[in-house]
């Protein structure tokens, strides 16, 4: 079946303007991560969706970060008044909703942000 | 806090040689979940294994095992008979056990960069 699906794949933006990102994932998989991996570094966790609504956004750097789920499935990753230092892949992961400790994330190919 | 500590940011392996990758891990909390992924230069995260902390047996799957010692908080990452296809970025990884286990977000190390030489 279809896997995680991230657009665009690449996004090359300038300084100030803001962009959305998107993330498509697995078939009835209700919980959905968003991560960000600067190079040389594992992924950093930014916010967790079960569901319609956001369980935990802790890892979201700042105010300028903001992601909806409205219907439960895609997911927005949204950045506004973009920095340089906001340079780096985006990934996105979903689960199953499990009470098992071996709940695999899957993940997907990533969305590669350059601001310039 | 939990954190994951990988201390080989890179590693060099002879093509049909096993090679180990370590991973150290620091929590209170005594029911969590260690995961490995692969990321290979195209850029998408693979899964390869998971240990449960109350799992009796080291766990394998295929040519991965994992050296899992509870007490020295490590669990590192064996790969047996290496192919030119397992160079790649190794990611050590532990669910936050703040949401009760199974949900949580993973932690992730930064990885340890693997070279399989021929």
């Amino acid at each position: 079946g279809a896997g995680v699906s991230q657009t665009p794949s690449n996004k090359v933006t300038e300084k100030g303007k803001y962009v959305e990102l998107r993330c498509d994932p697995i078939s009835g998989h209700t919980a959905l991560y968003w991560y960000r991996q600067s190079l040389g570094q594992g992924p950093e966790f930014l916010i967790y969706f079960q569901g319609t609504g956001a369980a935990d956004d802790s890892g979201l750097p700042n105010d300028r970060f903001f992601a909806v789920r409205p219907e439960g499935s895609v997911s927005t990753l949204k950045i506004q008044r973009t920095e340089r230092g906001d340079s780096a892949v985006y990934l996105c992961a979903s689960s199953l909703r499990s009470r098992l400790f071996d709940n695999e994330q899957f993940f997907g190919p990533g969305t590669r942000l350059t601001v310039l | 806090a939990q954190k994951i500590t990988q201390t080989q940011p890179g590693m060099f392996v002879q093509e049909k040689e096993a090679v180990t990758l370590d991973c150290t891990y620091d929590t209170s909390d005594p029911s969590y979940g260690l995961f490995w992924y692969k990321q290979p230069s195209s850029g998408e995260m693979i899964f390869l294994i998971y240990q449960g902390s109350y799992d009796q047996q080291n766990a394998t799957e295929g040519r991965y095992s994992l050296n899992f010692q509870k007490a020295r908080k490590s669990a590192n990452l064996v790969i047996s008979a290496s192919q030119l296809g397992d160079s790649a970025m190794y990611f050590c990884a532990m669910r936050d056990p703040n949401y009760g286990g199974s949900q949580g977000n993973l932690i992730f190390g930064k990885g340890t960069k693997l070279s399989v030489k021929p």
